[in-house]
């Protein structure tokens, strides 16, 4: 069945190593998201990909790199890790913009990722 | 307006009861909201969604409620069961931006 799926599901990684966490979607959707969840905040956007090579920055981007050369793919990556960056990461897809047609977006299981 | 503390409010009931989870948005010009439901290590589901034009939209067992007015929105689940214990978020979107913004949650906890 078609799907949304990620990689790692749970990493650890010391301060300063580069992390890159991977999301597959084979729906062919266009709009690709990256959120991180911490309690007391929810759910904040990091980066989103309108499309193959387009990407643009969330709430908060600081400290992360994404890359999105093929549609069905949207790479995640921590380039030196920090203990702030401990956190529940969940990458998205959705056929196009929210509000636009009203479209949801499907969420995968998440990556646990910490930092020491 | 939205918890932004270290605690999630909780929301217990008694199984059977109806459940009613609340939520206040901060965008006045956000002109479509989506409820997710979102249980322990799984990522956020969708439940149910409603545009700003419309001010109620009924799914099964559950009921969205839009107050533009004062920016509420409201999550209504008759019969809660046991399976309804989760987390709920809701998000909204729209004007100059096609990014959702999600409340900080709310955990239903379902007492049998």
């Amino acid at each position: 069945d078609a799907g949304i799926t990620q990689s790692p599901r749970y990493k650890i990684t010391e301060t300063g190593r580069q992390v890159t966490l991977m999301c597959h979607q084979t729906w062919s959707h266009s709009y690709m998201f990256w959120y991180r969840q911490d309690l007391g905040h929810g759910l904040r956007l990091i980066y989103y990909s309108a499309a193959a090579d387009i990407t643009d920055k969330g709430e908060v981007p600081d400290g992360y790199v994404v890359s999105r050369s093929k549609t069905e793919n949207f790479p995640l990556t921590l380039e030196s890790a920090t203990r702030s960056q401990t956190s529940v990461y969940f990458c998205a897809s959705s056929e196009s913009a929210g509000q636009a047609s009203g479209n949801t977006i499907y969420f995968g299981e998440g990556s646990w990722l910490t930092v020491v | 307006g939205e918890s932004v503390g270290l605690h999630l409010p909780t929301l217990s009931v008694q199984e059977g009861d109806n459940s009613i989870i609340n939520c206040a948005y901060s965008n006045s010009a956000s002109d479509y909201f989506i409820w997710y439901k979102q249980e322990s290590g799984k990522g956020p589901q969708f439940i149910i969604d409603i545009r700003s034009n419309m001010d109620k939209r009924q799914g099964q067992r559950v009921t969205v409620l839009l107050n533009k007015t004062v920016k509420h929105l409201s999550l209504q689940i008759a019969a809660t069961q046991p399976g309804d214990s989760a987390v709920y978020f809701c998000a909204e979107t729209g004007g100059a931006t096609n990014k959702l913004i999600f409340g900080t949650g709310t955990l239903l906890a379902v007492q049998p």
